[in-house]
């Protein structure tokens, strides 16, 4: 079984300020772990995706996020925020096990203050 | 390639017809799955099927749902009869092996209106 958790629906942030959305996931074996974002009537597009690898995932348009295994956690960074980065944005869990059936939190809308 | 490619883009029905979504995804992909994506809910996984057969369909909400892949790079999905509570954005995804960390590419979706 797997699920994944996204703390707090919406979050707002100043341009040129620290963007944190927070993913928290469980999964019964090593999972694999993605983050999408969704713009105003598009579908879902990759950010980046954690594969076992390294555990600090460097994605497009400056995110990166951090697997942290002893806290089952995934949250996404970016250092300074843009206005282009106002958007929905979903975290999301695999396994092995799961036959490539993503399981998607309830996502985030990131707006960003001029 | 083109991307997912889904048709219409925008529906609007009355309830009690039946609606039809379409599909293409890219070629060579062998996972196709389809979302809905509501306010309420999120994003719900329907159904999604591998080499063109159904895996798993346990997201599908009723018998008034149905889909089909009949080829590698077509699929739809039926609902009939429509009403109002199935109004949403309907997603279409596919990916290609190996297991595990394969990227799903998304259509832009058809969002779908009952009236």
């Amino acid at each position: 079984a797997q699920s994944v958790t996204q703390l707090g629906s919406h979050v707002s942030v100043s341009e040129g300020a620290l963007v944190l959305l927070r993913c928290n996931y469980s999964s019964s074996v090593p999972p694999y772990l993605f983050w999408y974002v969704q713009y105003p009537n598009q579908g879902l597009q990759l950010l980046l995706k954690y594969t076992s690898a390294a555990t600090l995932v460097k994605g497009i348009n400056g995110f990166e996020a951090e697997f942290k295994k002893s806290e089952t956690s995934f949250h996404l960074t970016k250092p300074s925020a843009h206005m282009s980065d106002a958007a929905e944005y979903f975290c999301a869990v695999t396994n092995n096990n799961a036959g490539n059936m993503l399981t998607f939190g309830g996502g985030t809308r990131l707006m960003v203050k001029p | 390639d083109a991307g997912v490619i889904q048709s219409p883009r925008h529906e609007v029905t009355e309830m009690g017809q039946e609606v039809t979504l379409r599909c293409k995804p890219i070629s060579g992909h062998d996972y196709l799955f389809w979302y809905r994506q509501t306010m309420m809910r999120g994003l719900e996984l329907l159904i999604y099927f591998n080499n063109n057969v159904p895996i798993d369909d346990s997201g599908m909400p009723e018998d008034r749902f149905s889909a089909k892949m009949p080829n590698a790079s077509f699929s739809t999905l039926k609902i009939q009869p429509s009403e109002p509570r199935d109004s949403a954005v309907y997603f279409c995804a596919s990916i290609i092996s190996p297991q595990g960390a394969s990227e799903a590419f998304f259509g832009q979706g058809t969002r779908l209106t009952v009236v």
